[in-house]
């Protein structure tokens, strides 16, 4: 089983749908929970990050972690065409290599949001 | 300011050639990052130095020399590189280099011949 299991897309929606984008993972230790936007050909852009469980709502933007059932989401409401990119989750836990953390890549959903 | 700079943008380099890739961050971040990223794939870790010590060298090949002059630059050193080498090359910083967030760079689009 892989850490990070993110599925790929692609995932076409209308402008103005709710996007839901998802993660699952398999290492408990992870306490860091990242959502990056990267647009064709340029860096990751960090888009919200959560520290632990619980809900963070930055616009129209919402990242949900559920430790429990080791699943964290993304919700993108509104959703514009300016939104099509691919979305990587990344999380981050307790290092084994002289205190550095290793981020972990879901391998990103590629979405597009038609006009 | 969460603005990690990176040059060049694009490099095309024979196999020969000897180039280095720099990045720059001035949030007074104590980590540093190369990244490898072929298309339609996630990044993949190369190296992180943490307070200026190469902390995790992600058993790449010595083709690839990093260097960090100061807390503030971090630099990727390039010679005898391989066409399989072509990717987009991304430099990231943290806080403190444990599990905090990382914030990337543009990347340098290298192309190897």
């Amino acid at each position: 089983q892989k850490e990070v299991e993110q599925d790929p897309g692609p995932l076409s929606v209308p402008e103005g749908a709710i996007v839901s984008l998802n993660c699952t993972y398999s290492n408990s230790a992870f306490q860091y929970f990242m959502w990056y936007r990267q647009y064709s050909r340029k860096g990751p852009e960090l888009l919200m990050y959560t520290y632990s469980s619980g809900n963070k709502e930055d616009g129209r933007f919402t990242a949900q972690v559920d430790k429990s059932s080791k699943y964290i989401s993304l919700f993108i409401r509104d959703s514009q065409p300016s939104d099509s990119a691919t979305y990587l989750c990344a999380m981050s836990g307790p290092s084994t290599q002289g205190g550095s953390e290793k981020l972990v890549f879901g391998k990103g959903t590629k979405l597009t949001v038609n006009p | 300011d969460t603005e990690v700079t990176q040059t060049p943008k694009h490099l095309v380099m024979g196999m020969t050639n000897k180039k280095s890739l720099k990045c720059e961050q001035h949030m007074g971040h104590r980590a540093m990052y190369w990244y490898k990223q072929k298309a339609k794939k996630p990044p993949e870790l190369m190296f992180v130095y943490s307070y200026e010590k190469l902390s995790i060298n992600e058993s790449v090949p010595s083709r690839f020399s990093p260097e960090c002059p100061n807390s503030s630059l971090l630099n990727l050193h390039l010679h005898a590189l391989q066409p399989e080498d072509s990717a987009l090359y991304l430099c990231a910083s943290s806080s403190s280099g444990g599990a905090d967030t990382q914030y990337f760079g543009p990347g340098t689009r290298l192309t190897v011949l």
